[in-house]
């Protein structure tokens, strides 16, 4: 079975302050990506990288950065974390067909 | 660009209702590939179904969807709700390097 590992799974963060959320897949995938769920919202796309050292920008890309240093791990910045980023933040990985979801980051900022 | 739209907010079934979620989509590909995920309560989200060609219908786990280019939709069903079926599920469409998801049908199944 794939395998997507997030952490941390939970974080309260200080607004102004900088978090990092990594994501660790052992699923051999090239594509990656980065979401947030919000009620009301649905998934939506931050950032996404289909080779190591690459990244995308997805559909709402501000005040987030992405950083793929290898074909694993793939990690969201948030430089200055603002209160309306609190939300839960999912990982994925692909082979193209299928979707294989991490586990979650629950981030509140306050 | 792509977009879909689901049935919006919260379905709620008695036990062995039939079910229903609407998920009709706008792409510019010819030929789309449209999905189910759902995502239980303390869960990751996954893949249910997977669009085929068109017209045809697709089944997993008891859920049947069949795409329906002429209408631009594939609408998510089960003959008979169960406790269990009870979570979130998003339609979503595109291609292999990315998907765009509705906003997501919060289905709630009562004894």
């Amino acid at each position: 079975e794939a395998a997507v590992t997030q952490s941390p799974r939970s974080k309260v963060a200080v607004t102004g302050g900088k978090v990092t959320l990594s994501c660790h897949q052992t699923n051999n995938h090239d594509y990656m990506y980065w979401y947030r769920q919000d009620t009301g919202h649905g998934l939506r796309l931050i950032h996404y990288s289909y080779v190591a050292d690459s990244t995308e920008k997805g559909d709402i890309p501000d005040g987030y950065k992405a950083s793929r240093p290898s074909q694993e791990n793939f990690s969201l910045i948030l430089e200055l974390a603002s209160l309306s980023q609190t939300a839960v933040y999912f990982c994925a990985s692909s082979d193209g067909e299928k979707q294989y979801f991490g586990p979650g980051t629950r981030l509140t900022v306050l | 660009g792509d977009s879909v739209t689901q049935t919006e907010g919260l379905v709620t079934l008695t036990e062995g209702l039939p079910v229903m979620l609407n998920c009709t989509y706008q792409t510019i590909y010819s030929n789309p590939f449209l999905f189910w995920y759902v995502h239980y309560l303390n869960e990751s989200p996954r893949l249910l179904l997977k669009s085929s060609t068109d017209n045809k219908r697709t089944e997993h786990q008891g859920f049947h969807a069949t795409l329906h280019k002429s209408s631009s939709s594939f609408h998510l069903q089960k003959s008979s709700a169960q406790l269990s079926d009870s979570a979130l599920y998003y339609c979503a469409t595109g291609n292999t390097r990315k998907l765009i998801f509705g906003l997501g049908t919060t289905l709630q199944v009562q004894p």
